[in-house]
This record gives C-alpha cells, structure tokens and sequence, in this order.
C-alpha cells in the first residue's frame, strides 16, 4: 500500500528560526511529490511539485527538496504569516485516484 | 475568475436526511474530484472526474453519489446522512491528472 508520511504532526518556531518539515513517501510508482499549504478554514493552496531526486524548488522564504526517498519543506526566517498546514501528497499515477495525502504538518510561528 | 466554488460553507443534517454539496470551476478544468478532510487523517479522495459524463469511486465511496453532466460542475450527494459523514469536504479541479489541484473553500458538514 502506497504510504505518505509527514513529521513533525505540529511545529513551533520563533519568527526567524528556520527549520525543516519531512515528507517520507513510498518510492514505488511515484511520479511526482506534491506540496500544499492550508490556512484554517481553507482549502490547500498549490505550492510546489517535485518530479526527480535532487530537484529543489524555491518560493519566498519556502524551499522544497526531493531526494530517493523523502521530501523536505525548508522555511527560511519565517514570518508569522507563515503559519498554516503543510500538506504533501504522493502522485502514484494513472487518475487523481492515485494521489496520497499525508496527515500534514501544522506551523505555528510566533512572533 | 473565481475558481473552484463550493455551497454551502457549513450545513447540518439529521441522519437520514439527504442533501447536495455544490462544486463548480471556471477553469475549464477536465479533471474534478471530492475529498473529505477528518481530524489526524489525510485527505481522502470520495469519487472524481475525468471529463463530462465520466466518474469512478475513489477510496471512500460508500453513501455518496455524484454525477458530471457539464464540465464546469460536479456534484456530491448524501443519500441517507449517517454521523460518520461528519467532516469537511473539499471539492477540487485540475486541467490533468499531472496537474496540480486547485481547491475550493470547503464544505462544513455535520450529521446528527
């Protein structure tokens, strides 16, 4: 069974204190690493997609790197505004049937 | 452009009742789909589309039916509201199935 796992569940930073959110994922059948964002009472906003191990992706403060076997969300000097979920799906091909969510990871950035 | 719009954002039901969530997108998007959102858990794809006239069942179907007679909208109906179809559902839209999806706002449903 295809498995997508996000870690940590929950994360809190002080502004500016960069860190890291993993994204671990079956690496059979993958075709691509998809990374969303959601803001509470929204729906997950399109972030990035990463098709190959090695490519990195790069928005604001937000940087995505795909190796083998994980996925990883980089935020560089976060900004409270940077507070949200952070989803990553794995895209196993054929039809949206296909795509496995992880559980996410919810950012918390105080100032 | 408005996007992917969901109706209603919140709706409550008595089991049995039955009733439809509303999805449509201005994106000319072939490629439609539902998932539900429950606490500790993943999204969890419920049925989707790959054009007009064409849908399957994702990974929890049972008790929902949905139809897609025009590109723009797809439905999603509760046959008879059951307590375990208390959730959030999100309705979402991409041009293929290598595009990224585009949500809408939700659904806020809760059965009694």
């Amino acid at each position: 069974e295809d498995q997508v796992t996000q870690s940590p569940e929950a994360l809190r930073l002080q502004e500016g204190e960069s860190s890291s959110l993993n994204c671990s994922y079956t690496v059979s059948g993958l075709r691509g690493l998809f990374w969303y964002r959601q803001d509470p009472g929204k729906g997950p906003e399109f972030l990035f997609t990463l098709y190959s191990a090695g490519e990195e992706k790069e928005k604001e403060r937000l940087k995505a790197t795909l190796t083998k076997k994980e996925s990883f969300l980089h935020i560089t000097a976060p900004k409270p505004e940077d507070s949200a979920t952070y989803l990553c799906a794995g895209d196993y091909g054929g039809s949206q049937g296909n795509l496995i969510f992880g559980k996410g990871t919810k950012l918390s950035v105080k100032p | 452009n408005a996007g992917v719009t969901q109706t209603p954002k919140f709706q409550v039901l008595k089991t049995g009742q039955s009733m439809t969530l509303q999805c449509a997108q201005d994106m000319n998007h072939e490629y439609m789909s539902w998932y539900r959102q429950d606490p500790g858990m993943g999204l969890r794809l419920i049925h989707y589309s790959v054009g007009a006239g064409i849908t399957d069942q994702g990974e929890v179907p049972n008790g929902y039916n949905v139809s897609r007679s025009t590109t723009e909208d797809f439905p999603l109906r509760l046959l008879s509201a059951a307590p375990s179809q208390t959730s959030v559902y999100f309705c979402a839209s991409s041009y293929s199935d290598w595009s990224p999806l585009h949500f809408g706002n939700g659904t806020r449903l809760t059965v009694t």
